[in-house]
């Protein structure tokens, strides 16, 4: 157990709509990062936040978007979901603002119908 | 662009045999290099890294050589077992205002007893 805990575990939703995923870092760490795994992009990140603030900037879409909570929690919102969305989402969270010692949960696994 | 390239799988390998996977790079600097491991049903975890030419990252028997002349930073073990059936995911990450860390496709490892 790497103490990274994401709900929901799996989503299905359909083409349109709009859904959060939640992501609860370990304990003490102020980082959190979201990446997205699919079969055709592979593994992907998209945003990092560092204390509440947007710390870095991968491939994420406009369609997406991304917050960190005063208690170090963190959501990802996709709206307007395409097909093509569906796919492992993936959280990680570390003390500072790298993410090489970071720990990533299980994912929660988005399928768009 | 950048972009990090590893060996297609699945590798299959019988316990007890040697591991090459390899991974090359392509990068406008001097990035570090990660290898990551994924069991089942888990996240990422990372395995080993090294942060310029000629540093060996080693971790659980797995090794591999940062390569600035190759571009590379294969993947080897001597002796690999069944619990070591994973995918592997090679990274490269520039730190420069934030971070960026680029994923290869990843290679699915089956050991068999």
């Amino acid at each position: 157990d790497s103490g990274v805990t994401q709900t929901p575990k799996h989503l299905i939703t359909a083409t349109g709509q709009r859904v959060t995923l939640r992501c609860s870092p370990r304990s003490g760490d102020l980082s959190v990062y979201w990446y997205q795994q699919s079969l055709d992009q592979g593994l992907q990140f998209l945003i990092q936040y560092y204390n509440g603030e947007e710390r870095a900037k991968g491939n994420i879409l406009e369609r997406f978007s991304a917050q960190q909570f005063p208690d170090l929690h963190s959501e990802l919102n996709l709206s307007s979901l395409e097909l093509g969305d569906s796919a492992l989402y993936f959280c990680a969270s570390s003390p500072g603002t790298s993410d090489t010692e970071a720990f990533f949960g299980q994912g929660t696994r988005l399928t768009v119908v | 662009g950048d972009s990090v390239t590893q060996m297609e799988g699945p590798v299959t390998l019988s316990e007890e045999a040697f591991l090459t996977i390899n991974c090359t790079y392509t990068a406008t600097g001097y990035p570090s290099l990660f290898w990551y491991v994924q069991y089942p049903g888990e996240g990422l975890q990372l395995l080993l890294k090294a942060t310029k030419a000629d540093d060996k990252g080693s971790n659980k028997g797995f090794e591999a050589t940062y390569r600035k002349e190759t571009t590379s930073f294969h993947l080897e073990k001597g002796s690999v077992q069944v619990s070591d059936s994973a995918v592997y995911f090679c990274a490269s990450r520039f730190d420069t205002g934030g971070f960026k860390t680029i994923f290869g496709a990843g290679t699915r490892l089956f050991v068999k007893a």
